[in-house]
């Protein structure tokens, strides 16, 4: 059964923390996702990379940054966390540009 | 403008109703078209790819209309269990781009 895992189901930082939510697939995917959702505004793309070390900006990317050296594994990193990034957190893989998307539980971060 | 949009509902039916619900998308090159099912609290979950002809999987019928640049998703015979929110993807290149979602709910 194909896996996107998250660290986290649940996470309480406070503003200023650096937090990084992590994210492991096992189904050797090229490309990865981290996204948020926020109710009435639904998914927003954050990062992406289709490689290992390799990075784009989604739609919001301000206030973020992501790793990825490991072809597995992709890391979302808020360096200075606040309270506006509190959100449900979903970390995806899909093998090529058109297949089926997978997704991770999602983190629920809160920021206080 | 939104790259994709949709009608957020709620849809409220009857067991056993029919409804249906579009989502426009902006950007013409657009490749592939799906619709993803979220239950409460849970992340999203593939539902059916939308092809040219229109394809259909049991109660759920997806249809494309690129020339109006908007995908469909009709529901026959609506059951308990299909209460979600229903969320178009569209594709381009490598960037997908979400629908906020059109809320589904079916009652007794």
């Amino acid at each position: 059964d194909v896996k996107v895992t998250q660290s986290s189901r649940y996470l309480v930082k406070r503003t200023g923390e650096k937090v990084f939510l992590e994210c492991v697939q096992d189904m050797d995917h090229e490309n990865m996702f981290w996204y948020r959702q926020d109710p009435g505004l639904g998914l927003r793309l954050i990062y992406f990379s289709y490689d290992v070390k390799m990075k784009e900006k989604g739609d919001i990317p301000e206030g973020y940054s992501v790793s990825r050296e490991k072809k597995e594994r992709f890391s979302l990193i808020l360096e200075s966390a606040s309270t506006n990034q509190t959100s449900m957190y979903l970390c995806a893989s899909i093998l090529g540009k058109g297949g089926e998307l997978f997704f991770g539980s999602g983190t629920q971060l809160s920021v206080l | 403008r939104k790259e994709v949009e949709q009608d957020p509902g709620p849809f409220n039916v009857p067991e056993g109703a029919t409804v249906a619900f579009n989502c426009t998308y902006s950007n013409s090159a657009s490749q592939s078209f799906f619709w993803y099912r979220q239950d409460c609290r849970k992340e999203p979950k593939l539902l059916m790819s939308v092809y040219s002809s229109g394809n259909e999987d049991g109660r759920f019928t997806a249809q494309l209309n690129r020339a109006s640049q908007y995908i469909s998703l009709l529901i026959r015979d609506s059951k308990l269990s299909d209460s979600a929110t229903y969320l178009c993807v569209v594709i381009n290149d490598y960037k997908l781009s979400f629908g906020a979602g059109t809320t589904v709910t079916v009652r007794a």
